[in-house]
């Protein structure tokens, strides 16, 4: 059974860009949640979809979005690049539960210049 | 809200001895307490949860943990380590009852250092 896979795995962006990470998740996994890592901050939540819907949210700014689609893939995406948005961006995946194990992926580690 | 503390930054410890990586937690609601581990450039891999029961839990590569609650403790322990060991553990919590729809709060992480 293939991992939470995320693509791209490096990208490198300037300040004001935008920019798309996408996340596939296991197989039969309908929810979906992104993590920002940091040195400073640490791990941080930032929301989670199941079904192609939100369902919870964490504290972060508006620019900060995201989406899950049928096949319960999911994007986010950050508009407005700033400097302290370079971080490693986890996907995590899950039957439904928070009693389920999370499946990490690799990250997409997110430089902003 | 809910508070993780992971008392030691970084653990360096011999190979075949034993370990105990230290968690605090705050929370004025019950929790799910989790220990994940990430190796260099990957993701993190759940280690044990402790959702309710046996407050001794045991986890895959010999790792365990024990829950106290007057304490609002969650250490981490393996008895003898390997070098293989060598990788960021991070205790993280999450609100018991299903409304916390993947959000967990992770400590700042411990990193463990096994020597030869």
């Amino acid at each position: 059974k293939a991992g939470v896979t995320q693509t791209p795995r490096y990208l490198i962006k300037t300040r004001g860009q935008q920019v798309t990470l996408s996340c596939s998740p296991i197989s039969g996994h309908r929810s979906v949640s992104w993590y920002q890592q940091t040195p400073g901050q640490g791990l941080q939540f930032l929301f989670e979809y199941f079904s192609e819907t939100q369902r919870n949210k964490g504290n972060f700014p508006g620019r900060f979005s995201g989406r899950q689609f049928s096949n319960s893939r999911s994007e986010m995406n950050v508009s407005t690049l700033e400097l302290g948005d370079s971080a490693l961006y986890l996907c995590a995946s899950s039957l439904d539960s928070i009693n389920e194990k999370l499946f990490f992926g690799s990250g997409t580690q997110l430089s902003v210049l | 809200a809910q508070s993780v503390t992971q008392l030691d930054s970084q653990v360096p410890v011999f190979e075949e001895a034993p370990v105990e990586l230290r968690c605090n937690y705050s929370s004025s609601v019950s929790v799910y307490l989790f220990w994940y581990v990430q190796y260099p450039n990957q993701g993190l891999q759940l280690l044990l949860k402790y959702l309710s029961g046996s407050t001794l839990v045991k986890g895959i590569n010999g790792f365990e943990a024990e829950f106290n609650k007057s304490q609002t403790s969650f250490h981490l322990r393996k008895p003898s380590v390997h070098i293989s060991d060598t990788a960021e553990y991070f205790c993280a919590v999450s609100v018991a009852g299903g409304t916390s729809y993947g959000k967990l709060t992770f400590g700042q992480g411990t990193i463990l250092t096994v020597h030869p």
